[in-house]
């Protein structure tokens, strides 16, 4: 069964402080790995799509890493305005184009 | 912008009522998803319509239903409402120039009195 994992539910970091939040993931076939950015009572905000083990991608203070497992997004120097739950899916290539969520993680920047 | 357009974004209703919520897809895009958010919980996947026809079914109640029109605009209809149907209720769309990532509307805020 697919399944995606998000830890930690919660991170408080002060502003500066570098960290990663971890997503780990199991389906039969990836057909992406997908992260985004929500604020309260918003929409959630796409950031990267990966779609195999190896690939990178990059924007701003956020950078995306992916391997067979798991994918990690590293925050290099938060600020207060990065504060928000950050939410990874998956997509199986058996899904029909539907994702399978992560419960988020919480990331709070205290200046 | 993602580009996908939802209306209403604030609705009032009381219980018993029948709301319709309206979503634009991104230019291009074949497919909508509908999914529902209730305060401080995760993102509840309803139903999903490619093209007009309907796709995938998740956690959608009976009382709820859906349709893609020809204009690949959808709406999500929802009756006989119950206090706790009261939530954020948000469309996405891909496909197209999207390719197979979803870009999210802003939401439509339901409650229910």
């Amino acid at each position: 069964e697919d399944q995606v994992t998000q830890s930690p539910e919660a991170l408080r970091l002060q502003e500066g402080e570098s960290s990663s939040l971890n997503c780990s993931y199991t389906v039969s076939g990836l057909r992406g790995l997908f992260w985004y950015r929500q604020d309260p009572g918003k929409g959630p905000e796409f950031l990267f799509t990966l779609y195999s083990a190896g690939e990178e991608k990059e924007k701003e203070r956020l950078k995306a890493t992916l391997t067979k497992k798991e994918s990690f997004l590293h925050i290099t120097a938060p600020k207060p305005e990065d504060s928000a739950t950050y939410l990874c899916a998956v997509q199986d290539m058996d899904s029909n184009y539907q994702l399978i969520w992560g419960a988020g993680t919480k990331l709070i920047i205290k200046p | 912008d993602s580009g996908v357009t939802q209306t209403p974004k604030h609705l009032i209703t009381a219980t018993g009522q029948r709301v319709t919520l309206r979503c634009s897809p991104r230019s291009g895009d074949l497919s909508v998803y509908w999914y529902q958010q209730s305060l401080d919980q995760g993102l509840q996947f309803l139903i999903q319509y490619y093209n007009g026809e309907e796709r995938a079914k998740g956690n959608i109640l009976e009382r709820f239903s859906a349709q893609q029109f020809p204009d690949l605009h959808s709406e999500l209809n929802l009756s006989s409402l119950e206090l706790g149907d009261s939530a954020l209720y948000f469309c996405a769309s891909t496909g197209g120039t999207s390719g197979n990532t979803i870009y999210f509307g802003e939401g439509s805020w339901l409650t229910v009195v």
